[in-house]
């Protein structure tokens, strides 16, 4: 079965640039989550969402942070203008819905903000 | 507050030798608890959960509610277990708070 996809790979921009993640789950995992890790730390939640509707936005920074599901399969993350501090790697995860399900992470995007 | 706590950043021991990693958990309610492993170039996967009371690759992790604490363990270390590891705990809703991680290396 195909993995989690993410793209890209690497990013560089400068602060106050905008850029987009994009991220397609496993087919038929309801649940998409987006991470940010930054180094030397353990992954953050940033969004959650279940289907097309957010269930937990709490950690998204909504000043400079947006993320969107419109069909409830792929997605994308935003963000507009960027930070120093946003140098980080961002991760998507997908499972399936329901219970403790195993979170099925793709291979991340590598963003650097100069 | 929700927390997960890896005391350490790095792990070093020589291969055949006992592991163990060390993860602590401030939770109210009822924890689920996980580690997950990244290898080399590699994606960040799931090794076990404390629900199933499994094995994996030699792994074994014991929850211990009265000291708060899930740590992973492994008789006789492989260098192939040199890798990330990361504590987590789900709160419900399948939301993981993930610990910063331990870097455990294998030495020959």
């Amino acid at each position: 079965e195909a993995g989690v996809a993410q793209s890209p790979r690497y990013k560089i921009i400068e602060k106050r640039q905008s850029v987009a993640f994009w991220c397609n789950p496993i087919s038929g995992h309801a649940t998409l989550y987006w991470y940010q890790q930054i180094l030397g730390q353990g992954p953050k939640l940033l969004i959650q969402f279940q289907n097309n509707g957010v269930v937990d936005d709490s950690q998204l920074p909504k000043d400079r942070f947006s993320a969107e599901r419109l069909k409830g399969v792929d997605s994308t993350l935003k963000i507009q203008p960027a930070k120093l501090e946003d140098s980080a790697v961002y991760l998507c995860a997908s499972t399936l819905a329901g219970g403790y399900n195993e979170q099925f992470f793709g291979p991340g995007t590598r963003l650097t903000v100069l | 507050a929700q927390r997960v706590t890896q005391p350490e950043k790095l792990l070093s021991v020589f291969k055949g030798a006992p592991v163990e990693l060390k993860c602590n958990y401030s939770y109210s309610g009822s924890p689920e608890l996980f580690w997950y492993v990244q290898y080399s170039r590699q994606r960040l996967q799931l090794l076990l959960r404390h629900i199933s009371r499994e094995s994996i690759k030699g792994f074994t992790a014991d929850l211990n509610k009265g000291e708060t604490s899930f740590h992973l363990k492994k008789p006789f270390a492989q260098e192939e277990d040199s890798a990330m590891y990361y504590c987590a705990l789900s709160m419900g809703a399948q939301k993981l708070v993930f610990g910063q991680g331990t870097r455990l290396t294998i030495n020959p």
